[in-house]
């Protein structure tokens, strides 16, 4: 499975956006990147994922750099409720796809 | 309903108990999950089944045993546990092959005494 590598912990302050970034250097023409956030106490969330165009909904953002060997998650104005572990995943697009965890990044958000 | 339901939330066994943790789910997901998390690690991926069917079992100790017995429930029961396999067990469904859309239970702290 191709790897990801993210920032241990990040902080923010409230009402400030936030942006994660994930590298995957080795992704695959095939493979979607995925993102999902774990609320302390909880089972992960599903966040916002894309293949190659930049992606919006509700809850967030997902800029793909154009070579795909990097994205960000963009959280336009966070609040104390998005403190959470975000966890970028790269997933095989078809049928053989799995959610394979790697290590996240701890966001902290400051009133 | 769109939640993946887990029973109990909190287990203590016994080295020598038997015991089972229960998932439900009513979303028509033909995919269900077992992970396992040690605390402040991400969630290891034990057991698939897709259409009531176990399709990979990450090489998990024979202690655990997973059960499908319908599309709507997943068990995983459990024998002479370790200390060590103390941690959260989360459940999780999916449409198969669907990797972004994932529901997640809240899991079952389970502690081996």
């Amino acid at each position: 499975d191709a790897k990801t590598t993210q920032p241990n912990s990040m902080e923010s302050n409230e009402e400030e956006p936030v942006h994660l970034p994930c590298n995957h250097s080795t992704i695959s023409g095939t493979d979607y990147i995925h993102w999902y956030r774990q609320l302390p106490s909880q089972g992960p969330e599903y966040v916002i994922h894309g293949l190659t165009s930049n992606v919006n909904n509700r809850m967030a953002s997902l800029a793909i750099a154009e070579d795909r060997k990097s994205s960000t998650l963009i959280l336009h104005r966070a609040t104390l409720r998005d403190a959470a572990v975000y966890y970028c995943i790269l997933n095989y697009g078809g049928s053989q796809g799995n959610l394979i965890f790697g290590k996240g990044t701890k966001l902290s958000v400051k009133p | 309903d769109t939640e993946v339901t887990q029973t109990p939330k909190h287990l203590v066994m016994g080295m020598t108990n038997k015991k089972s943790l229960k998932c439900e789910q009513h979303m028509g997901h033909r995919a269900m999950y077992w992970y396992k998390q040690k605390a402040k690690k991400p969630p290891e991926l034990m057991f698939v089944y897709s259409y009531e069917k176990l399709s990979i079992n990450e090489s998990v100790p024979s202690r655990f045993s997973p059960e499908c017995p319908n599309s709507s429930l997943l068990n995983l029961h459990l024998h002479a546990l370790q200390p060590e396999d103390s941690a959260l067990y989360l459940c999780a469904s999916s449409l198969p092959g669907q990797p972004d859309g994932y529901t997640f239970g809240s899991g079952t702290r389970l502690t081996v005494v």
